[in-house]
């Protein structure tokens, strides 16, 4: 009964091919979020979003884009991808108040 | 500039002592602070968070932590450690939006039996 699920738990893929993570939440909670976890452990987010509004960290790529089909899923697709976008991705989600996030178990994202 | 810093990569402790993991800040206002543990292979998992009040938190898993405003701290705590403790441990400020929590670079935390 996972709070925040992620698929695939690992992807590995070659450079210039399209994929995508999805994530879902069964929380009932209202904004969801992207992050980033990169060699170093360092995490950095990337998208959040809402039913209203989509809030992007001006320093990704556009290569990356946050799909969401329903408030439970926000889905996260890359394009063309590259060596430098190995890392660990990790989806999240927030209730109203924002008080206190829900990770999900992360996506092992490698570029070959 | 809002910053989080965790003086220590990597720290090893014996099974049974005791712990304190630093964190720093450095943010415009009175932030929201929050620690979280990540065990291998694992998501992020809040062990606790201050937003207002008494000043020493306790967590789950028997962690606390103390907020001091004056050193801009809020070191996490845990008197006597496990061995199921050893993981990566996250400090983490922001203010009321979550999408503007930074979080610090993370604390290695090894136990020996």
């Amino acid at each position: 009964d996972t709070a925040v699920s992620q698929t695939p738990k690992y992807l590995v893929t070659q450079m210039g091919n399209d994929k995508s993570i999805k994530c879902e939440q069964n929380l009932g909670h209202d904004t969801m979020y992207w992050y980033k976890q990169d060699s170093k452990k360092f995490l950095k987010i990337m998208f959040s979003y809402n039913n209203k509004e989509l809030i992007i960290n001006e320093t990704v790529p556009n290569r990356f884009s946050p799909k969401s089909p329903d408030k439970a899923h926000l889905n996260l697709h890359i394009n063309s991808l590259e060596l430098g976008d190995s890392a660990v991705y990790f989806c999240a989600s927030t209730n109203t108040q924002a008080t206190e996030a829900f990770f999900g178990q992360g996506t092992r994202l490698t570029v070959v | 500039a809002q910053s989080v810093t965790q003086p220590d990569i990597h720290i090893t402790v014996s099974e049974g002592a005791s712990l304190e993991l630093r964190c720093n800040y450095s943010y415009g206002a009175t932030p929201y602070l929050f620690w979280y543990v990540q065990s291998p292979g694992q998501g992020l998992q809040l062990l606790l968070k201050y937003f207002s009040g008494d000043t020493l938190v306790q967590g789950i898993k028997g962690f606390e932590a103390e907020f001091k405003r004056s050193q801009s701290s809020f070191n996490l705590r845990k008197p006597s450690v496990h061995w199921s403790d050893a993981a990566e441990y996250f400090c983490a400020v922001g203010q009321t939006s979550y999408d503007k929590v930074i979080f610090g670079p993370g604390t290695s935390l090894s136990v020996i039996p």
